[in-house]
């Protein structure tokens, strides 16, 4: 099966700009999580999807950070306007059912300067 | 809410010799518990997964972890090391009702000849 793809691998913007990250779950999984890892750190959770509703946005900061999953399958994640503290890599996972392990794509690296 | 802590950041250790990385949760409810190994530029793999049952869990490239209700623990073995098990490697925690998976900080495993 396909693996979870996300697009870009990297982008570099200047802090106040806007940036948008993609990913497109595996086929079939109805929960898609968007996590946040900073370099040295654990991958934190930013928001999780069940099908196109929201389950979980408790540590999305609102002011800035927006997503959305349109027809329950890709999804995308917005940052505007991006802080210097906003660099990391954006990884997507999915989740086929409740007792399976999450499905990483390789995360998108953003580098605010 | 759950957490997870990994108590050892890096842990250097020579090939062939064991390791153990460490990992204790909090939950007030039921929890899955998971191992992740995270290579350079790349997104997180399963390593191995607890559900129920037997609290001593086989996972991909000879590793192992043991679940103790008791002391909250999943500790993560291995018997003897290969340079390429050089890696970070994530501890997570997920609910059993809504599948919110929450990560450690993980700890960065470099095996030295």
């Amino acid at each position: 099966e396909a693996g979870v793809a996300q697009s870009p691998r990297y982008k570099i913007i200047e802090k106040r700009q806007s940036v948008a990250f993609w990913c497109n779950p595996i086929s079939g999984h109805a929960t898609l999580y968007w996590y946040q890892q900073i370099l040295g750190q654990g991958p934190k959770l930013l928001i999780q999807f069940q099908n196109n509703g929201v389950v979980d946005d408790s540590q999305l900061p609102k002011d800035r950070f927006s997503a959305e999953r349109l027809k329950g399958v890709d999804s995308t994640l917005k940052i505007q306007p991006a802080k210097l503290e906003d660099s990391a890599v954006y990884l997507c996972a999915s989740l086929e059912r409740g007792n399976s392990p999450l499905h990483f794509g390789n995360g998108t690296r953003l580098t605010v300067t | 809410a759950q957490s997870v802590t990994q108590l050892d950041s890096q842990v250097p250790v020579f090939e062939e010799a064991p390791v153990e990385l460490r990992c204790n949760y909090s939950s007030s409810v039921s929890v899955y518990l998971f191992w992740y190994v995270q290579y350079p530029n790349q997104g997180l793999q399963l390593l191995l997964k607890y559900l129920s049952g037997s609290t001593l869990v086989k996972g991909i490239n000879g590793f192992e972890a043991e679940f103790n209700k008791s002391q909250t623990s999943f500790h993560l073995r291995k018997p003897s090391v290969h340079i390429s098990d050089t890696a970070e490697y994530f501890c997570a925690v997920s609910d059993t009702g809504g599948f919110k998976t929450i990560f450690g900080a993980g700890t960065r495993l470099f095996v030295k000849a």
